[in-house]
């Protein structure tokens, strides 16, 4: 059973547009959520993250929306860049046990110039 | 060092053997993970470190794993008998404590592990 989904494998979106990552999760018990970017042959790189308390976390060109009722989060990238194109995880743990987070499959992000 | 780091970055071991993989957290950061990735799958949670605590050891997919932590720093994940379905990306992470500040881990390199 899969807790964390990321429907989308990959994603295709021009340079300067919007891109939008989207992300499930089923166990209702997760309350705090966290985006990574990875680069092929390096480690994630943690982006942005946003606990239940909020609806919208921002910083500089990423947002991150939170919609607790349908247990969805998505990332908003404005304007894409290039160098955005990577593959992106989301990420959920609960506050229980913060220390083990649930992550999803990634979404593979491309931005053409 | 300034960020994490994993050793060795290739591993290719023969079906049966054992294998240590090695990691050296950031100076300071009291929690240590480990993830593994298997091709095109998403980070599958194995163990982590918190301080003094004992560790959380629910994500060990098989008794044939194991990991220390010496000294509150580098740490150590073995693998006993390796098989095949243990290839994967073997990543480590460190935090300053565990996610309730939200902020994230900070990720090695990882190893890729090749079980022939």
């Amino acid at each position: 059973d899969q807790q964390v989904k990321q429907n989308s494998p990959s994603l295709s979106v021009q340079e300067g547009r919007i891109s939008i990552l989207n992300c499930d999760y089923t166990n209702s018990m997760f309350d705090y959520f966290l985006w990574y970017k990875k680069y092929p042959a390096e480690g994630p790189t943690f982006l942005i993250s946003i606990s239940s308390i909020k609806d919208k976390n921002e910083d500089g060109r990423f947002t991150v929306f939170l919609n607790k009722s349908a247990k969805h989060l998505s990332l908003h990238i404005v304007p894409s860049q290039p160098g955005d194109s990577a593959v992106y995880f989301c990420a959920a743990s609960k506050p229980t046990n913060a220390g083990k987070s649930t992550f999803g499959d990634g979404t593979t992000l491309t931005v053409k110039p | 060092g300034a960020g994490v780091s994993q050793s060795p970055s290739n591993k290719v071991t023969e079906k049966g053997k054992d294998v240590e993989l090695r990691c050296d957290p950031i100076s300071g950061h009291t929690a240590l993970y480990w993830y593994r990735q298997s091709l095109g799958q998403g980070l599958e949670f194995l163990i982590y470190f918190q301080g003094n605590s004992a560790p959380d050891k629910s994500g060990l997919p098989s008794d044939r794993f194991s990991a220390e932590r010496t000294g509150g720093s580098v740490s150590t994940l073995t693998i006993q008998r390796t098989q095949q379905e243990d290839s994967a990306v073997y990543l480590c992470a460190s935090s300053l404590g565990t996610l309730g500040d939200l902020g994230g881990y900070t990720f090695g390199s990882g190893t890729r592990l090749t079980v022939v």
